[in-house]
């Protein structure tokens, strides 16, 4: 199947601090990624939808100053998670969409802490 | 209520066994079902993707949907304990758009 990769895996930073994630599409060019968040024993939450070239489609309740998502290529999206505090610490994961059957394909996940 | 059910568990079974993970959903406008297993601290993996009702066999694993109630299934034939993991389903109302997700269900296979 097709091969979508996180980093960093995990991450510990300072409450105030800035943290970005980066997603990329090891095997083929995405024009749609998603980022979502999960809670310990959670579904996903769908955050954003993010676009290449076009601003993200972000999800109701999420604040999009807070969490920067930039789709600058075909293969990489980013997730900028702005001055952190301990409540954004969970597991974002993001998933990008295979553009032949047209199915998500996910990252790895990563667990961000803030302390 | 939720667009998609499923029941969180979690389920344990012995080696071998037969299980069967299940959900229903109250959008009619799905059209494309899936299943993921996600395993502690990972990324979930796509392991079936169907279109509308019917069954889809991969090796152990049978996926069935039955759209006119709404319902939809996952048989993993001769459990392993690495089945081990979080299953959870997902539905879409085209190709591509944005997943739905259901809860997940914690299966445990004990060897």
């Amino acid at each position: 199947g097709a091969v979508v990769s996180q980093h960093p895996s995990r991450v510990i930073c300072k409450s105030g601090t800035s943290v970005k994630i980066e997603c990329r599409s090891l095997d083929f060019q995405a024009t749609t990624m998603f980022w979502y968040r999960q809670f310990p024993k959670k579904s996903l939450m769908l955050m954003a939808t993010s676009n290449e070239g076009s601003k993200a489609t972000y999800e109701q309740g999420v604040e999009k100053d807070k969490f920067l998502i930039n789709h600058a290529s075909l293969t990489l999206s980013t997730l900028t998670v702005t001055s952190a505090h301990p409540e954004d610490s969970s597991f974002y994961i993001c998933s990008a969409r295979e553009p032949i059957q047209e199915t998500q394909y996910f990252g790895p996940g990563t667990r961000l802490l803030v302390l | 209520q939720k667009e998609v059910e499923q029941d969180p568990g979690p389920l344990s079974v012995p080696e071998g066994a037969i299980v069967s993970l299940n959900c229903t959903y109250s959008n009619s406008a799905f059209q494309y079902f899936m299943w993921y297993r996600q395993y502690s601290r990972k990324g979930p993996e796509l392991l079936m993707y169907t279109y509308s009702s019917g069954n889809k066999e991969d090796g152990r694993f049978t996926a069935q949907v039955d759209k006119s109630s709404k319902y939809i299934s996952l048989f993993i034939r001769d459990s392993q304990p690495s089945d081990s993991a979080t299953y959870l389903c997902a539905c879409e109302e085209t190709s591509g758009s944005r997943l739905t997700f259901g809860e997940g269900t914690q299966l445990t296979v004990n060897p």
